[in-house]
């Protein structure tokens, strides 16, 4: 069964420095997204990703992040200089258009970010 | 705006017993579909079951199943025949149909635990 991949599972990082999470989304899909999880609490939307730009995003979302499909598999989220606040879990996710408007999205297993 | 509401922090089940999850949903929108996604203790976000609110009949996925009360604004999990494996933290969302990609909303959560 085709599944949502992301690299690394676990990344620490000091304070200041970029990081890029991957995710590869299911083939044929084509709405991508990034959400997060801040230990203990709920998960949160961040970005949706169509037709290669931004389609929505979060007051999280600021301008220290972005987004991008560098080529036909890999959709990548980038934070440019990281805050003790950003240590959470990354999910990746995936949707296709589906006629019955269930819009389903797959998770990838997640990047544990953690800022020192 | 779209609300997600989960009021039970924690529920405890006896093994091979049925429990209920409860989940309220507040939108405008006419058109939309809830969402329980688990979360083991390994992290990764597991779709369970999915009920578009045109729909005419609860959905049901194996032991899971959704007792949907429009009317109430209701969406909640009922697992039958508690296993081990079913202790988890459950997760309530919802989305928006009317576009193709809106982002999910999630509720606080609940933490699941069955008791041998």
């Amino acid at each position: 069964e085709p599944e949502v991949t992301q690299t690394p599972s676990h990344q620490v990082t000091q304070m200041g420095q970029e990081v890029i999470l991957r995710c590869v989304p299911i083939s044929n899909h084509l709405y991508f997204y990034w959400y997060r999880q801040i230990l203990g609490q709920k998960v949160e939307f961040l970005v949706s990703f169509y037709n290669n730009e931004i389609s929505e995003k979060s007051e999280i979302f600021d301008d220290q992040f972005s987004v991008e499909r560098p080529d036909g598999s890999n959709f990548t989220l980038k934070i440019r200089s990281t805050k003790l606040e950003d240590s959470a879990m990354y999910f990746c996710a995936s949707s296709e258009m589906s006629s019955g408007g269930a819009y389903e999205q797959y998770f990838g297993p997640g990047t544990r970010l953690t800022v020192t | 705006a779209q609300k997600i509401t989960q009021t039970q922090p924690g529920m405890f089940v006896q093994e091979k017993e049925a429990v209920t999850l409860d989940c309220t949903y507040d939108t405008s929108d006419p058109s939309y579909g809830l969402f329980w996604y688990k979360q083991p203790s390994s992290g990764e976000m597991i779709f369970l079951i999915y009920q578009g609110s045109y729909d005419q009949q609860n959905a049901t996925e194996g032991r899971y199943s959704l007792n949907f009360q429009k009317a109430r604004k209701s969406a909640n999990l009922v697992i039958s025949a508690s296993q081990l494996g079913d202790s988890a933290m459950y997760f309530c969302a919802m989305r928006e149909l009317n576009s193709g990609n809106t982002p999910l909303v999630f509720g606080k959560g609940t933490r699941l635990s069955v008791i041998a």
